[in-house]
């Protein structure tokens, strides 16, 4: 069945440092993607998204672009800030029956 | 944009009873409502499917008698944890689902419940 892989956390980076997360997906045919953030004691809030090949999704200075040829859709931002800190979750909807399959989550800390 | 309101934010009870979990959208109808768990530091695990007037769809390994869901109108669905024992302490996210324009779908995520039993 569909899948999300992301890597692991936690990653810690100080401010204004560049940001990537890894996303990879496993998927029939063309799913759509997504990246949502979630802040603690709280649920999820969409960060971006992508429904077909080579778009970019762009949000608060955070972007991912969907590569269907190495099937990922890394989120990236030039520079973070401590309000950035937060659980990252990548995920796509497939072909079964619409569900949002999520990835394990990633935790970024920011440093001041 | 579109809301999800989830109440309560937050509930603790005693084992052996049961806790409803209400999730609204408020400015849209909901054709299909998710249910998912979460567990501390880990991602979220769908537990069901409702479609508005049909029985839930759940997934593999969730007891149906357990976690009750219904799904009477396009705005409200809940769930309820009935005999609920410490091992069901968890945070629980409903996410709403709308068509949006250009026949894409939207998914909006209620705040959570986070639940303990004691």
């Amino acid at each position: 069945g569909d899948s999300v892989t992301q890597m692991e956390g936690p990653v810690t980076l100080s401010e204004e440092a560049f940001l990537t997360i890894n996303c990879t997906y496993t998927a029939t045919g063309y799913p759509s993607l997504f990246w949502y953030v979630q802040y603690p004691g709280e649920g999820l809030q969409l960060l971006l998204k992508a429904t077909k090949a080579d778009d970019k999704g762009s949000n608060k200075g955070f972007e991912a672009t969907y590569r269907k040829e190495t099937t990922s859709f890394h989120l990236e931002k030039g520079s973070v800030q401590v309000s950035d800190s937060a659980v990252y979750f990548c995920a796509l909807v497939g072909n079964q029956g619409g569900k949002l399959i999520f990835g394990q989550g990633t935790e970024l800390s920011v440093k001041p | 944009g579109a809301v999800v309101s989830q109440h309560p934010s937050w509930v603790i009870c005693k084992s052996g009873t049961s806790v409803k979990i209400e999730c609204r959208s408020l400015d849209f109808q909901a054709t299909t409502m998710f249910w998912y768990r979460q567990f501390p530091k880990q991602s979220l695990m769908l537990m069901a499917t409702s479609n508005e007037g049909s029985k839930a769809t759940y997934e593999q390994g969730v007891e149906k008698d357990k976690f009750l869901i219904n799904h009477a109108s396009l705005t409200l669905s809940t769930l309820t944890v009935t005999s609920a024992h410490p091992e069901d302490s968890s945070f629980y996210i409903c996410s709403a689902r709308a068509l949006k324009t250009g026949n894409v779908y939207g998914y909006t995520f209620g705040s959570g419940t986070r639940l303990t039993v004691v």
